[in-house]
């Protein structure tokens, strides 16, 4: 089944304790990004990826680092969290953007909490 | 002006009711258009691609004007599980997936 896997779906946290939340996709997708949606507000990108090694700031990447190192990974690390990163987080995939049809996957998401 | 934007919204609208989303983008070179769907706190889910001739599945309807650069959402016959918030996405080729911030529609019985 084509997928885009987010691990853990939920994660409470301290101030200062390094976190990495992981998205994995199945289907050979060039493209990557990850969203932070924090209530009564739309989807805000963090960062993206076009393809292996090749990563992009988004609106709103301070406090984040993203790795692409293998075409199907593409981790969130949040070096030292603070809690106004508390938020639901979502990583999606797709081949190159304006190629074709393919959509955007989402994946099912990662509620954290930084305390 | 923002790169995607969609009417403000919230849309109430009775059971049964047609209603109709716009969505307006800048970038005249996009490629991709798509419609989706984002219940409370869940991922967000493909409604519908858009394409140029415009696209039909069932009580929804999708069209792109690409002179005027804005795509347009119809849903007829209104169901309480329609109630949700509609997202815009428009993909710029070599670029980046762009989103708009959303029309939430409420059903109401």
């Amino acid at each position: 089944e084509a997928q885009v896997t987010q691990n853990p779906r939920y994660l409470i946290t301290v101030t200062g304790k390094k976190l990495t939340v992981t998205c994995s996709q199945n289907m050979n997708h060039e493209y990557m990004s990850w969203y932070r949606q924090d209530p009564g507000l739309g989807l805000r990108q963090i960062y993206y990826s076009m393809n292996v090694e090749a990563t992009d700031k988004g609106d709103v990447p301070e406090g984040y680092k993203v790795s692409r190192k293998e075409k199907r990974n593409f981790p969130l690390i949040l070096e030292s969290p603070s809690p106004n990163q508390t938020s639901l987080y979502f990583c999606a995939s797709s081949s190159y953007p304006g190629q074709g049809k393919t959509p955007l996957h989402f994946g099912n998401g990662t509620r954290l909490t930084v305390t | 002006r923002k790169e995607v934007e969609q009417d403000p919204g919230p849309f109430n609208v009775p059971e049964g009711a047609t209603v109709a989303f716009n969505c307006t983008y800048s970038n005249s070179a996009s490629q991709s258009f798509f419609w989706y769907r984002q219940d409370c706190r869940k991922e967000p889910k493909l409604l519908m691609s858009v394409y140029s001739s415009g696209n039909e599945d069932g009580r929804f309807t999708a069209q792109l004007n690409r002179a005027s650069q804005y795509i347009s959402l119809l849903i007829r016959d209104s169901k309480l599980s329609d109630s949700a918030t509609y997202l815009c996405v428009v993909g710029n080729y070599g670029q980046n997936f762009v989103f708009g911030p959303g029309t939430r529609l409420s059903v109401l019985p």
